[in-house]
Parts: structure tokens; C-alpha cells; sequence
């Protein structure tokens, strides 16, 4: 029972191109982060939630929009993907209540 | 330059044989989590530890918190193949709302 899915596992996509990944999680995390994950530079945090419509900036959020309706579901778009955006992205979550972060599978996403 | 440095980057030992990494910071943290991720998923929680100098043995697995909570390291008895993966320390801090600061992680390889 995975607590936290996200889909698609696997992107490729043209320069240019708006692209959105999803994040569900049904552990009614409070808390919900989007990273990224690069050779050398480790999971860095693109944006964050920390309730519904309550999202802030991570260190490299440039290029990126998020959103978070509902409690279960947060949203990470590419307005216009670029070959820099090229990476494995993550989505974790947290209770509030202490300071583990819980992580999905992972969404590789290739722009060509 | 990373708030929390891990060393050594790479690993690679026999099975059978003891190894450390470790978790280094100037910063001061409120608790530091460790993380394993296998190729193709996500991080996965191993331990947290909160008080300084706590020691927490997981089977094989014993990490420790320095005294001043600015470090941390992992030491593996009698490594296994299946121990193979990326070692990740990440921090938080009372100031940084539910954020963490990640290392920059430790790549083990155990051969068989």
C-alpha cells in the first residue's frame, strides 16, 4: 500500500512543451515538497506546501509552478520545459507533526 | 556549498567488511534523519535521531548524533550486497519550518 504515487513514472517531452507531474498521497501528509534529484547536486527543493492553496519557493524554483487543491493531490508544472529541467523529480510528504519526510517513486522526466 | 557535507561520496567494499559514513555540518540541527534510495525509487526512511549523542542501532545499521548536533554517522557491521545503494543524512532545523537540508549522499557498493 503506497502511501504516496506519482504518475507518470516516466516523461519524455519536446523543448517548449508544458508538462505537469502529479503527486497523491493518501497518508493525509500536511506537508508537501517537490525536489529534484541531479548527479552532484542531490535532492534540491523546487516548492513546497504547507496546507491547501498554501504553496511557497524552494531553492530552485524557477521554471516551475505548483499547485495544491486538495489535501491528496499536488501538482508540479513546467510551464515550458527546457533541457535543463531534464531529472528525476521526487514528491514527499509530511505530517507536521515531526520532521520525517515520506517520498514517492519518482517521475524521470527526458526533454528532448 | 551544502549546508550538511557527507563523506566519502563513493564506497565500494567486500562483503563482509565494516565501513562509516558520515554527516557533517557548522549547523546546529533539531533532529537528522537518515535515508537509504535504491536505483529507480524514492528515499526511504531508516532512522531519526533527535537527542545529541543518541545512539540508534537498526540490526546492523548504528547511527549516532553528535554531541553539539551538528553531525551525525552511520556505521554498517559486516556490509551486505543488499546494503548496496545511496546513503542520504538530511537535517532540520527549528528555523526552517518543516524543511530539511539534505546531504549530498554516499554511494555504497558491496561486492559479493
Amino acid at each position: 500500500d503506497a502511501g504516496i504515487t506519482q504518475s507518470p513514472r516516466h516523461k519524455v517531452t519536446e523543448t517548449g512543451t508544458p508538462v505537469t507531474l502529479r503527486c497523491h498521497q493518501t497518508e493525509n501528509h500536511r506537508y508537501m515538497y517537490w525536489y529534484r534529484q541531479d548527479p552532484g547536486h542531490g535532492l534540491r527543493l523546487i516548492h513546497y506546501s504547507y496546507g491547501v492553496k498554501d504553496t511557497d519557493k524552494g531553492e530552485v524554483s524557477d521554471g516551475y509552478s505548483v499547485s495544491r487543491s486538495k489535501t491528496e493531490d499536488f501538482l508540479l508544472t513546467l510551464e515550458s520545459a527546457t533541457s535543463s529541467q531534464t531529472s528525476v523529480y521526487f514528491c514527499a510528504g509530511n505530517s507536521g507533526f515531526s520532521d520525517e519526510q515520506y517520498f514517492g517513486p519518482g517521475t524521470r522526466l527526458t526533454v528532448t | 556549498t551544502q549546508l550538511l557535507e557527507q563523506s566519502p561520496q563513493f564506497l565500494s567494499i567486500q562483503e563482509g567488511e565494516n565501513l562509516t559514513v558520515y554527516c557533517n555540518s557548522s549547523s546546529v540541527f533539531s533532529s537528522l534523519q537518515w535515508y537509504r534510495q535504491e536505483p529507480g525509487e524514492g528515499p526511504v526512511l531508516l532512522v531519526t535521531v533527535v537527542t545529541g549523542g543518541e545512539v540508534k542501532k537498526l540490526k546492523r545499521l548504528t547511527f549516532q548524533f553528535g554531541d553539539a548536533r551538528k553531525d551525525s554517522s552511520l556505521h554498517i557491521t559486516a556490509a551486505q550486497p543488499g546494503d548496496t545503494g545511496l546513503y542520504l543524512c538530511a537535517g532540520a532545523r527549528n528555523n526552517a519550518g518543516n524543511m530539511l537540508t539534505f546531504g549530498g549522499g554516499t554511494r555504497l557498493m558491496v561486492k559479493p
